[in-house]
């Protein structure tokens, strides 16, 4: 199936530092979602956006559903060693999500 | 508390040995699906069920059998599970077919020898 194209593919930062990763698709899309995976646990939902432009929070990250319609980013401020894990976007023109395929972050204490 | 909850955890299977794994979700949820996790392949979706009865396949539903008889268990059937079907496979909910918002299980992985 269609997959979106997330970047970067793997990040290794020094605690303290922001982080940014960004998935594009080359369709429009109406929903992008931003899922957080800890090691050996499900995916949970981190940010949720529904409208061209919108920039939500939730603590420490923020997230943008892109102008064009056809990416959004998520940024992490001032990283702790929590937020290790696996980053997914998904979202979907209709629907039926589509899942980029995870960034893996780990931070140096 | 408001969870997705798999069983088992962990399975180690032999080839052609039918096994099921059980999904189970405390939300009242309409819409579940199963999905499987493969390094370099990501999330992809296996079956899904908009309602009790009501189930269809995902993008890679060949060797799977599901059932919804109830709203909140939706099972996960290998009738002869073969080594390619090795893989994490997880469960999820969402309130409605319309909502985008899916809640996770915690995981099976499953290897088959």
């Amino acid at each position: 199936g269609q997959q979106l194209n997330q970047s970067p593919q793997s990040m290794f930062i020094q605690e303290g530092e922001d982080v940014s990763m960004n998935c594009t698709s080359s369709s429009i899309f109406n929903t992008w979602l931003w899922y957080k995976q800890d090691p050996g646990e499900g995916p949970v939902l981190l940010i949720a956006l529904y409208k061209a432009g919108e920039l939500t929070s939730n603590g420490r990250l923020t997230a943008q559903f892109g102008i064009t319609r056809k990416d959004s980013f998520l940024n992490i401020s001032a990283s702790i060693p929590s937020d290790v894990g696996i980053y997914f976007c998904a979202g979907g023109p209709n629907r039926k999500l589509i899942w980029g395929l995870g960034t893996s972050l780990a931070v140096n204490p | 508390e408001a969870q997705v909850t798999q069983n088992p955890r962990y399975l180690i299977t032999v080839t052609g040995k039918k096994l099921t794994v059980t999904c189970s979700q405390n939300m009242n949820h309409e819409y579940m699906s199963w999905y499987r996790q493969d390094p370099g392949l990501g999330l992809r979706q296996i079956y899904y069920s908009m309602n009790v009865e009501v189930t269809d396949k995902g993008d890679v539903p060949e060797g799977y059998k599901v059932s919804r008889k109830e709203k909140r268990n939706f099972p996960l059937i290998l009738e002869s599970p073969s080594p390619n079907q090795t893989s994490l496979y997880f469960c999820a909910s969402s309130q409605h077919r319309l909502s985008y918002e899916q809640y996770f299980g915690p995981g099976t992985r499953l290897t088959v020898t």
